[in-house]
């Protein structure tokens, strides 16, 4: 398995504009975690899916930032509109279980000018 | 409010000496406990793990210490090998009750310089 993948890599937009985070995890994991990595802040959990349903959206920031699931092998974070303060490392993770066993991806570094 | 702390930014070693990386938690429902390790442009990958039930686990180089009276966990790296340059994330988790998605906190750079 190659693994949870996301995509971009890097994104560099300007304030206002829309962006898309994605990220395909691994088959057969049942849940999906987006995080968010920040100095002041650390790993903080933005949002989890489980069978592709949205379980705990509380950490989601603001109602600029919305995650939805489709189908088990995709996810979308979104934020719109962008601002400055967003500018952050966005990680994806996989697990067979809730609270055990978490894959993450690589990454998106996200920088809004 | 940060439930799960971990105050030293940055820990430099020399090669070969021990690595303590420290971490306190302010939630008593916390009762399992990660570390996590991330390399640069790469997702953190598991470490190691204690549950409340142990005060000492220990895998090869890596082990950690849990004081639960004093809500304190540490990670030793004996001996420290430049690999080990990474930042280490400390998590903790409940197990009943709520709480079992981990909380992380901010990291800890290290760097092991040969």
């Amino acid at each position: 398995d190659a693994g949870v993948i996301q995509s971009p890599r890097h994104e560099v937009t300007e304030m206002g504009q829309e962006v898309t985070l994605r990220c395909k995890p691994i088959s057969g994991h049942d849940y999906l975690f987006w995080y968010r990595q920040t100095m002041m802040r650390g790993l903080e959990l933005l949002i989890y899916f489980n069978n592709n349903v949205p379980i705990d959206d509380s950490g989601m920031p603001e109602d600029r930032f919305s995650a939805k699931m489709p189908n088990a092998s995709f996810s979308t974070l979104k934020i719109q509109p962008s601002e400055p303060r967003d500018s952050a490392v966005y990680f994806c993770a996989s697990s067979l279980t809730e609270n055990y066993g978490y894959t993450f991806g690589s990454g998106t570094r996200l920088t809004v000018v | 409010d940060q439930q799960v702390k971990q105050n030293s930014p940055s820990l430099s070693v020399q090669e070969g000496r021990i690595s303590i990386l420290n971490c306190d938690y302010t939630n008593s429902m916390f009762d399992y406990f990660l570390w996590y390790k991330k390399y640069p442009a790469e997702g953190p990958t598991f470490l190691i793990s204690i549950s409340s039930i142990k005060d000492k686990n220990e895998d090869g180089r890596f082990t950690v210490f849990l004081n639960k009276s004093a809500k304190h966990l540490s990670l030793h790296i004996v001996p420290s090998q430049p690999g080990d340059s990474a930042v280490y994330f400390c998590a903790a988790r409940g197990t009943s009750g709520g709480s079992y998605i981990p909380t992380f906190g901010r990291g800890t750079s290290l760097i092991v310089h040969p």
